[in-house]
């Protein structure tokens, strides 16, 4: 079965700060992996995707991530905070069968950035 | 852009009752999802549509039922609604299920407030 695991359901950071958003896998194959944001009252959107192609995956607004085989773990990181970038943040890991797959999301872990 | 449009956006039920959740996407895309939000739990599946005609169960499909209407819409029904079901109900669509590098991204509607009382 795969599934992951968000480490930390608040993170608080300074703007201006490194973002460090923890997100780690289980999986009996080859994952493909997503970091979507939710912010409040709104759908998700898909920030970035790690599909096998480059092990560092840049996203948008400045987001990006680096799957580590060895650590299980596909951590999501920003240089410098900013205000805009408070919202919820899920990682995310695809399930099924070829053909018939669907994403299986983490708990979130909710982003709050300080002035 | 319309992308995926849900209704209602809210509902107060009654337990017991009976309604149906709307969700239809104009990106021509060939899967569609619904999930379920609740706090510290993040997203669950209930059931997708991997293509027009398909159906499966995802993580918590007990007390739904689906359909895939046509390859636009796929609505989400609770039959005998409970207090359990009280929930933030996302639809969602994707042109495949096979993520590739430069395709089959998932796509959000906005939500639905279901509260049963």
């Amino acid at each position: 079965a795969q599934s992951v695991t968000q480490l930390g359901s608040h993170v608080s950071v300074s703007e201006g700060a490194l973002v460090l958003l923890r997100c780690n896998y289980s999986s009996s194959v080859p994952p493909y992996l997503f970091w979507y944001v939710q912010y409040p009252n709104q759908g998700l959107q898909l920030l970035l995707k790690y599909t096998s192609a480059a092990t560092l995956v840049k996203g948008i607004n400045g987001f990006e991530a680096e799957f580590k085989k060895s650590e299980t773990s596909f951590h999501l990181t920003k240089p410098s905070a900013h205000m805009s970038d408070a919202a919820e943040y899920f990682c995310a890991v695809t399930r099924g069968v070829a053909g018939r797959r669907a994403l299986t999301f983490g708990s979130g872990t909710r982003l709050q950035v300080q002035p | 852009n319309a992308g995926v449009t849900q209704t209602p956006k809210f509902q107060v039920l009654k337990t017991g009752q009976s309604m149906t959740l709307q969700c239809a996407q104009d990106m021509n895309h060939n899967s569609m999802y619904w999930y379920r939000q609740d706090p510290g739990m993040g997203l669950r599946l209930i059931y997708y549509s991997a293509s027009e005609g398909t159906t499966d169960k995802g993580e918590v499909p007990n007390g739904y039922n689906v359909s895939r209407l046509n390859k636009r819409e796929f609505s989400l029904r609770l039959e005998s609604a409970a207090p359990s079901q009280t929930s933030v109900y996302f639809c969602a669509s994707s042109l495949g299920t096979e993520p590739t590098p430069r395709g089959n991204t998932i796509y959000f509607g906005e939500g639905s407030w279901l509260t049963v009382v």
